[in-house]
């Protein structure tokens, strides 16, 4: 089984600014993919970027990139040049299912908030 | 086409009403997914198709009732709702194995 855990329920963020958001995972399989999704107040969850737990370089996105430490199982989001658009509940994921089509472990979220 | 769809957007139910959702994809995706989510929590699966062939079931009640047609559309089917059913549910959908992508949602309230 996966667990994931976000531990900032909130943030909040000042337009062009930089912001990071952490997140934390444990699973015992050695394939895995990391997830960041996006759900604004419109509700549609959305991909933000992803990261394969096989690939060393941190993926980027844009304004997004991840550092992805394996060791310390770490999966940070940072959103570079923050804008108001970017307000949102994110939520961190880890897919671990192999072959088979399953289940997302998704952490518990975090609130940003971006002031103009 | 590179999106799913729900509908209807949103629905209000009573506790004796059947009624409901549905949830397309033309992407050719292999699997797609129900899930339910509480305000300010994450999603939690209920369902996944795979294949157009139910392959987990997250020990949902039986007034929620699943449905694959074909492989771009999936239905659930609601019966006997309680108050406490009353929640976004998401459909998704993907092709890669790890990698899901979601619809809009359905806001559910069951009086």
């Amino acid at each position: 089984a996966q667990t994931v855990t976000q531990s900032q329920p909130e943030m909040s963020v000042q337009e062009a600014e930089t912001v990071t958001l952490s997140c934390t995972y444990d699973t015992s399989e050695s394939d895995y993919y990391l997830f960041w999704y996006k759900q604004p107040p419109s509700r549609q969850m959305i991909l933000v970027i992803r990261q394969e737990a096989y690939k060393q370089q941190n993926a980027t996105e844009n304004r997004f990139s991840v550092n992805f430490q394996k060791a310390a199982k770490s999966f940070s989001l940072k959103i570079s040049d923050s804008q108001l658009g970017d307000a949102a509940m994110y939520f961190c994921a880890v897919y671990a299912g192999g072959t088979s089509y399953g289940k997302l472990t998704f952490g518990q979220g975090t609130i940003l908030t971006v002031h103009p | 086409d590179t999106e799913v769809t729900q509908t209807p957007k949103h629905l209000v139910m009573g506790m004796t009403n059947k009624k409901s959702l549905k949830c397309e994809q033309h992407m050719g995706h292999r699997a797609m997914y129900w899930y339910k989510q509480k305000a300010k929590k994450p999603p939690e699966l209920m369902f996944v198709y795979s294949y157009e062939k139910l392959s987990i079931n997250e020990s949902v009640p039986s007034r929620f009732s699943p449905e694959c047609p074909n492989s771009s559309l999936l239905n659930l089917h609601l019966h006997a709702l309680q108050p406490e059913d009353s929640a976004l549910y998401l459909c998704a959908s993907s092709l890669r194995e790890d990698e899901q992508f979601f619809g809009p949602g359905t806001r559910l309230t069951v009086l």
